[in-house]
């Protein structure tokens, strides 16, 4: 089974511009969450979607929003950057069973520069 | 601010002893914790889990000790290889509803010398 798929990698934006990253979560898995990673803040919640609704949602700005598409697959868009955007976002998928104690898994992420 | 957090940002050890590596928390309404491991250029890995209504699980070369007491919990490797050396994170599931939602700690870097 593949894993979880994140394009692209890498991405170079400047401040004010807006981005769009991809999540192709793992096959089955209807649950799709979002989290930001940075050196300072470590990993943090940014959204969850389920049947392509929304279910959860981090602090963070509405310029941070989200989509899932019938298919689970789910894009994440920040607009009007700034530099403190600058973060690894990663995605993780789930089966979403309805148990407390289901485990997350992981893509490798998407390295975001704001310049 | 940050309930879940880690005592030690780095952890140096030498290939073949044990590590330990430690996470408090401070929600004592968490009932499920996990361990994950981020190697370089990846994002976290699936370790261990446990659920609060225990006290230590075992994997292999891998044990998980959960302290309701005092809101700790611990990682243990034994046997440290290289192929150890990443960061390590323990995370929450707060019971929102929601299981996907954990809350991680910052972090501890585990460096194995030879």
């Amino acid at each position: 089974k593949a894993g979880v798929t994140q394009t692209p990698r890498y991405l170079i934006k400047t401040r004010g511009q807006q981005v769009t990253l991809s999540c192709s979560p793992i096959s089955g898995h209807r649950s799709v969450s979002w989290y930001q990673q940075t050196p300072g803040q470590g990993l943090q919640f940014l959204f969850e979607y389920f049947s392509e609704t929304q279910r959860n949602k981090g602090n963070f700005p509405g310029r941070f929003s989200g989509r899932q598409f019938s298919n689970s697959r789910s894009e994440m868009n920040v607009s009007t950057l700034e530099l403190g955007d600058s973060a690894l976002y990663l995605c993780a998928s789930s089966p979403w069973t309805g148990a407390t104690n289901e485990k997350l898994f992981f893509g490798s992420g998407t390295q975001l520069s704001v310049l | 601010g940050e309930s879940v957090g880690l005592h030690l940002p780095t952890l140096s050890v030498q290939e073949g002893d044990n590590s330990i590596i430690n996470c408090a928390y401070s929600n004592s309404a968490s009932d499920y914790f996990i361990w994950y491991k981020q190697e370089s250029g990846k994002g976290p890995q699936f370790i261990i889990d446990i659920r609060s209504n225990m006290d230590k699980r075992q994997g292999q070369r891998v044990t998980v000790l959960l302290n309701k007491t005092v809101k700790h919990l611990s990682l243990q490797i034994a046997a440290t290889q290289p192929g150890d050396s990443a960061v390590y994170f323990c995370a929450e599931n707060r019971n929102t509803g929601t299981a996907s939602k954990l809350t991680f700690g910052t972090g501890t870097r585990l460096q194995v010398t030879l």
